[in-house]
């Protein structure tokens, strides 16, 4: 099956600061590469994806980049707020199947 | 606000009590999922149901039960609570076709 590993488990950085949050995997059928943001006492929620036709996406302040041939993807936030401070999970989704496979998580914390 | 919710948010049993944690949604969503968050380890898939007739074991089912009693309903059973199922416990819901998962606040469970 998919594995995912996720790299750094917690990232600090200050306000204004950019913050990069990189992922690999290792099933070259995987074919759908969502980031989710959980903020504490709340369920994740999808911040933005991508798919693998394309190598790069971006929305405001994050973008994600996908590196097929390498098998890894990265979460990218430029200009950090104290309201990025929460965990930040990447998958990788094998083509029709619609199950994610999580990495384990980095908690960004930004400091004012 | 078509949402997801979950029942009990916070629930502390014993060793070898029976427990059920429930999720209802009003997004319309076929497919509902069940997931595990632990420290470090990320988000694991517990079971999944693609339609109300669809059951199929995740990862780390071992311990667990489900059932969808309706579209919007799905719950999840632990038989028999033992202290290494002490987790926060999220539940998911997606549109049939879309990759897309939505989540609700999750329930933390604690069993003594």
């Amino acid at each position: 099956g998919e594995n995912v590993e996720q790299h750094p488990s917690t990232l600090s950085v200050q306000e204004g600061d950019s913050a990069v949050i990189k992922c690999t995997y290792s099933d070259s059928a995987s074919n759908y590469f969502p980031w989710y943001k959980q903020e504490l006492g709340k369920g994740p929620q999808l911040i933005i994806d991508i798919r693998s036709n394309v190598g790069e996406k971006k929305d405001q302040r994050i973008a994600v980049t996908l590196n097929k041939t390498a098998k890894h993807f990265s979460l990218h936030i430029t200009e950090t707020q104290p309201e990025d401070s929460a965990v930040y999970f990447c998958a990788a989704t094998m083509g029709g199947s619609y199950i994610p496979t999580f990495g384990r998580g980095t908690s960004l914390i930004v400091h004012p | 606000d078509a949402d997801v919710t979950q029942t009990p948010r916070n629930r502390i049993t014993k060793t070898g009590k029976r427990i059920m944690l429930e999720c209802s949604q009003t997004k319309g969503h076929d497919r509902m999922y069940w997931y595990r968050q632990d420290p470090g380890l990320g988000l694991r898939l517990i079971y999944y149901s693609f339609d109300v007739k669809d059951i199929n074991k995740g990862e780390i089912s071992d311990g667990y039960s489900v059932s969808r009693q309706a579209q919007a309903k799905f719950s999840l059973s632990l038989e028999s609570a033992i202290p290494n199922q002490t987790a926060l416990y999220f539940c998911a819901t997606s549109s049939s076709g879309r990759d897309e998962q939505f989540f609700g606040p999750g329930t933390r469970l604690t069993v003594l």
